[in-house]
């Protein structure tokens, strides 16, 4: 039993690039979660999705994108890379119960 | 806009204290509350979760919720070294959590 799994854990991007963010998560929770984590700021929601098929946005969903075609599986999609989008990125999952299971985090730069 | 508000900090307590995190937040419709740890470089971790007036105890931690004055406060007991970190307090509304930026604790050995 992994949790929830987070690759890369560190990426460089140049501006304009783009990437995807791998998150998988083998707990069958219905509701995953994208966060970024700005120094000295707390997490802002970014998107989320409480199942297969449904995805919605969060606080900060500009210049990205989400997909969810699995239980186990929330790729997030950076499309031109842009410095403000340097952070660092965690997901999480959930089910019903209030706790939600954190993966180690992705740290992106952007230059 | 929903937010929590947190006070950043730093804090800093002597070991064996008893170290008071507090937490108020925006929406009356939050259903409930949680207390997350973050160690530098890592990802959050849960404490406590809170979903009724009062308080909740979990070992040397003590959750508590005033929904009247949309307060939520976290008191650690006999605090050790190893409860240095930051703190973030997060509410749950719908189907989303909401954090605050999160409350940096050092306990002095």
């Amino acid at each position: 039993n992994a949790g929830v799994t987070q690759t890369p854990k560190f990426r460089i991007l140049k501006i304009g690039q783009s990437m995807t963010l791998q998150c998988t998560q083998d707990m069958n929770h219905n509701y995953m979660y994208w966060y970024r984590q700005d120094p000295g700021m707390g997490l802002k929601l970014i998107y989320y999705s409480v199942g297969a098929g449904i995805t919605d946005k969060g606080e900060v969903p500009n210049g990205y994108n989400v997909s969810r075609s699995t239980t186990e599986d929330f790729p997030l999609r950076l499309e031109l890379a842009a410095p403000s989008q340097t952070s660092v990125y965690f997901c999480a999952s959930s089910l019903q119960s209030p706790e939600a299971f954190f993966g180690q985090g992705t740290r992106l730069t952007v230059v | 806009q929903k937010e929590v508000e947190q006070n950043s900090g730093p804090l800093s307590v002597p070991e064996g204290a008893i170290a008071s995190l507090n937490c108020t937040y925006s929406d009356r419709g939050s259903q409930s509350f949680f207390w997350y740890r973050q160690y530098s470089g890592k990802s959050p971790e849960l404490i406590m979760f809170i979903y009724s007036n009062g308080d909740k105890e979990d070992g040397r931690f003590t959750a508590q919720l005033n929904k009247a004055s949309q307060y939520v406060s976290l008191l650690i007991r006999d605090s050790q070294p190893s409860d240095s970190a930051t703190y973030l307090c997060a509410v749950r509304a719908g189907n989303q959590f909401y954090f605050g930026t999160g409350t940096s604790l050092t306990v002095i050995p």
